[in-house]
């Protein structure tokens, strides 16, 4: 039962333009998102997270949107560059029992294109 | 260091073998965790440690495999008669510890069991 869901296993964009990456999830305990950032051979690298308290955090040219009732969230590239071409995994916490692990999507792999 | 360390980085046994892989967390972490990533899948949750304790070892799939981290600091994965289908890549992270708190991944251990 797969609890964090990425149904676009591939992305691609222009230099320039606004990558759109989206992630749904079942589970309404979740009370944590993040995305991370993979390049091939290296672990995941911390990009940006939101409290299921907000709906909007920004940081620099990465923004993540959270709809709690639709269970949904999006992370948001705007201009997107070559550079950011990697896998994007969207994970969610749920605090509980005195654990924080994550459940991680299965990803999504995003090129930008020069 | 500055970043979470995974020893080594490569590893190839033979089946029914026993591996041990092996984590360095950022210092002053308190939390450690162990994932595996299976190819085209995201990070799955095995174990989580805060200090020397395992508080969550839900995810471990079988007897076969054990995690200590008898000081609190450097933690030690260990699975027993390994099988083809325990090859993967093996992550570590480690967060301050309190809730909300990014984990930090470290680069991982590719095991490969023939």
């Amino acid at each position: 039962d797969q609890q964090v869901k990425q149904n676009s296993p591939s992305l691609s964009v222009q230099e320039g333009r606004i990558s759109i990456l989206n992630c749904d999830y079942t589970n309404s305990m979740f009370d944590y998102f993040l995305w991370y950032k993979k390049y091939p051979a290296e672990g995941p690298t911390f990009l940006i997270s939101i409290s299921s308290i907000k709906d909007k955090n920004e940081d620099g040219r990465f923004t993540v949107f959270l709809n709690k009732s639709a269970k949904h969230l999006s992370l948001h590239i705007v201009p997107s560059q070559p550079g950011d071409s990697a896998v994007y995994f969207c994970a969610a916490s749920l605090a509980q029992g005195g654990s924080e692990k994550l459940v991680f999507g299965k990803g999504t792999k995003l090129t930008v294109n020069p | 260091g500055a970043g979470v360390s995974q020893t080594p980085s490569n590893k190839v046994t033979e089946k029914g073998k026993y591996v041990e892989l092996r984590c360095d967390p950022i210092s002053g972490h308190t939390a450690l965790y162990w994932y595996r990533q299976s190819l085209g899948q995201g990070p799955e949750f095995l174990i989580y440690f805060q200090g020397t304790g395992a508080a969550d070892d839900s995810g471990l799939p079988n007897d076969r495999f054990f995690a200590v981290r008898p000081e609190g600091s450097v933690s030690t994965l260990k699975i027993q008669r390994t099988e083809r289908g325990d090859s993967a890549v093996y992550l570590c992270a480690s967060s301050r510890g309190s809730a909300y708190n990014e984990q930090f991944f470290g680069p991982g251990t590719r095991l490969t069991v023939l």
